[in-house]
């Protein structure tokens, strides 16, 4: 079973400041990891694709980093605000069309 | 100009009855999924398609039964539905053959009473 975990499950972050989280994932087979952003009553939206290790995206306030070898990535989030407040979503795929998602990190910004 | 499209968004219906849920992309991808947002808000993968071909099945009751009658189009209909069949289902598509980047329609709320 290749299992993708997220952590923490939720979080509270005061506007402004700056936030990170994680998703571990198994490095063995390893082809691809997604971030997603998944706001209440929407669909989720790919953030970030990263294949390489070492990568490392970015997208305004929003950047992402991976490491293959030891198999996590990091979502770093700088000067949050009300808007960021989601659930992220990450995801990988281990050499198919199947992706394999984790629980989210569910993100609220107190303004 | 929307990508991957589902109809309808919001299904209210009583248990025992069979419905089905629309999909299409207009973005020219072969691979097509259902996932199925559980209770505790997890997306689960049901199926997928590419290019009209069943490639993952998931552990699903054959309740489920997909149907793509063409790339740009995945169905799902569900029969004899129960209370536990209610949730929101996604559509999604891909089209990058290595990561499989996941374009997500806007959901159906299903909801069997």
């Amino acid at each position: 079973i290749l299992n993708v975990e997220q952590s923490p499950q939720s979080l509270h972050v005061q506007e402004g400041d700056s936030t990170n989280f994680t998703c571990s994932f198994p490095s063995s087979n390893f082809y691809a990891l997604h971030w997603y952003r998944w706001e209440t009553a929407k669909s989720p939206e790919a953030l970030f694709v990263m294949t390489l290790n070492g990568d490392e995206k970015k997208k305004g306030r929003i950047s992402a980093t991976l490491n293959t070898k030891e198999g996590y990535s990091y979502l770093y989030i700088k000067g949050s605000q009300p808007e960021d407040s989601a659930t992220y979503l990450c995801a990988s795929n281990f050499g198919n069309e199947k992706l394999t998602f984790g629980t989210g990190t569910r993100l609220t910004i107190i303004p | 100009d929307t990508a991957v499209s589902q109809t309808p968004k919001y299904l209210v219906t009583q248990m025992g009855n069979d419905k089905s849920i629309k999909c299409e992309q207009n973005l020219g991808h072969d691979t097509m999924y259902w996932y199925k947002q559980d209770s505790k808000k997890f997306l689960k993968i049901m199926f997928s398609y590419n290019n009209k071909e069943l490639i993952i099945n998931e552990t699903v009751p054959n309740r489920f039964s997909p149907k793509s009658p063409d790339k740009a189009h995945l169905n799902l209909h569900i029969n004899s539905l129960e209370l536990g069949d209610s949730a929101v289902y996604f559509c999604a598509s891909s089209q990058d053959k290595v990561t499989y980047e996941q374009y997500f329609g806007p959901g159906t709320r299903l909801t069997v009473t």
